[in-house]
């Protein structure tokens, strides 16, 4: 089975670009998370779909930050504008009964 | 305050050596799931331990949920161990099951 992918593996963007993150989950699963990954705040959620409905919108993550599941096997986290503080590893996972199951990431640098 | 936390930050082990790493948490968990991260790497799941004692391979982990703890024990350390464990529990929010994760114990194993 093919574990949940992730394109593009890295991205540079400068700052005010508008970047798309993509992320298939694992076929079947009905969950899916969009995470950020950073030294200092660690892994912070952003986005929890299920079943393609939009669970958890990541709260202070709003603003610039869009996750949206097109079918259930595609997903896809648009950040517009970029700012440099945004610069981390974007993860995606996947989940049918709680375990989650994650994708090798984005990494992301805003300059 | 922080849901879950970890200790050690971090870990230096000679290899051969035995590892406990340690995970408290706030709340009562009904998912509780230790990640590996290798540097660079993504997150990959070891094991989904809610309660008990479990084992795969190297590896035990024992969660006293009513003591709220959790603790992974990795027996005879390789090189290849090195990197970050990550501790997880699930949070009831939006109507549904997320994951707050903890901020991951360090683990260096020299040869």
């Amino acid at each position: 089975d093919a574990g949940v992918t992730q394109t593009p593996r890295h991205e540079v963007a400068e700052k005010g670009q508008t970047i798309i993150l993509k992320c298939e989950p694992v076929s079947g699963h009905n969950d899916l998370f969009w995470y950020r990954q950073t030294k200092i705040q660690g892994l912070e959620l952003l986005s929890y779909f299920r079943s393609k409905s939009l669970m958890e919108d990541g709260g202070a993550f709003k603003d610039r930050f869009k996750a949206e599941m097109l079918n259930s096997s595609f997903s896809t986290l648009k950040i517009q504008p970029t700012e440099p503080k945004d610069s981390a590893v974007y993860l995606c996972a996947s989940s049918l009964r709680g375990e989650q199951y994650f994708g090798p990431g984005t990494r992301l640098t805003v300059l | 305050g922080q849901q879950v936390q970890q200790s050690p930050a971090s870990l230096v082990l000679q290899e051969g050596e035995n590892a406990e790493l340690q995970c408290n948490f706030s709340s009562t968990a009904t998912q509780l799931q230790w990640f590996y991260q290798s540097p660079g790497g993504s997150l990959v799941s070891l094991l989904s331990n809610p309660s008990g004692t479990k084992h795969t391979g190297r590896l035990t982990s024992t969660t006293v949920t009513k003591e709220r703890r959790s603790s992974l024990h990795i027996s005879s350390s390789q090189t290849t161990d090195s990197g970050t464990y990550l501790c997880a529990i699930d949070r009831f929010s939006s109507g549904s099951w997320q994951l707050i994760f903890g901020s991951g114990t360090q683990l260096t194993v020299m040869p």
